[in-house]
């Protein structure tokens, strides 16, 4: 079954970096995924796609604070000098044959 | 610039029906797939159901299979998502958004996302 696991939680201080991560189901290691961001009360915005070799291409306007990189099973989403505006829910995403998966996201917190 | 505006959100009992709608514009329309995605309350993202861009190939989460539909009218560049015996765990914000690819089944991801309509399923 594809499943992807993110921690519910993570903070880091104002102009600090921070790694989040996102985990792939146990035969699922190869697959890319999407990094989306969501403010309280707002739409999410699509951040990135990440693939296994750690790749990527981001969307419109996304800074470039935002990267992703990829070791096995897990996808990385790295924010470098940390702003306010970073604090927000982060979301991976997947899929299959006519399905897409959602991680359980994770709730950054600018210290 | 790609907009999508969803509408049609509602206060409904339970087993009651309601349609959806998203009017999407600054891009051709007939030519991405489309997606719903649904957000409970404090709660995380949830897929809900997809359309190829012709609208020929429909998919849906196993907690709606049987009771919501998808459609789009390219003519008029608007999703719809007709949901049927509401149940209060339908609940959430739902969210459309444009995906990567004309095919659902191919595989992508949502590039760009409305800014969601509130449906609460209640008696």
């Amino acid at each position: 079954q594809l499943v992807l696991t993110q921690s519910p939680s993570a903070s880091a201080s104002l102009g600090a970096s921070v790694k989040l991560t996102c985990t792939l189901s146990s035969g699922h290691s190869d697959y890319a995924i999407a990094w989306h961001q969501q403010h309280p009360e707002k739409g999410p915005r699509y951040l990135m796609k990440l693939r296994s070799d750690g790749s990527h291409s981001k969307g419109d306007g996304i800074p470039d604070r935002f990267s992703g990189s990829s070791s096995g099973a897990e996808r990385h989403l790295t924010i470098s000098s940390l702003q306010s505006e970073d604090e927000a829910d982060y979301y991976c995403q997947t899929w299959g044959t006519g399905i897409r998966v959602f991680g359980g996201g994770t709730k950054l917190t600018v210290l | 610039e790609v907009q999508l505006l969803e509408s049609g959100g509602s206060l409904v009992q339970p087993g009651g029906s309601l349609r959806l709608s998203c009017a999407a514009s600054g891009f051709t329309f007939s030519s991405y797939a489309m997606t719903w995605v649904r957000q409970a309350p404090g709660k995380g993202l949830e897929w809900v159901s997809g359309i190829s861009g012709s609208g020929g190939s429909t998919y849906f989460a196993d907690s709606v299979k049987g009771r919501f539909t998808i459609s789009r009218d390219n003519s008029k560049n608007t999703l719809y998502l007709q949901m049927n015996s509401l149940r209060a765990e339908d609940t959430a914000v739902y969210y459309c958004a444009k995906e990567v690819e004309y095919h659902y089944d191919s595989g992508g991801y949502p590039h760009y996302w409305g800014q969601g309509t509130l449906v609460t399923v209640s008696s």
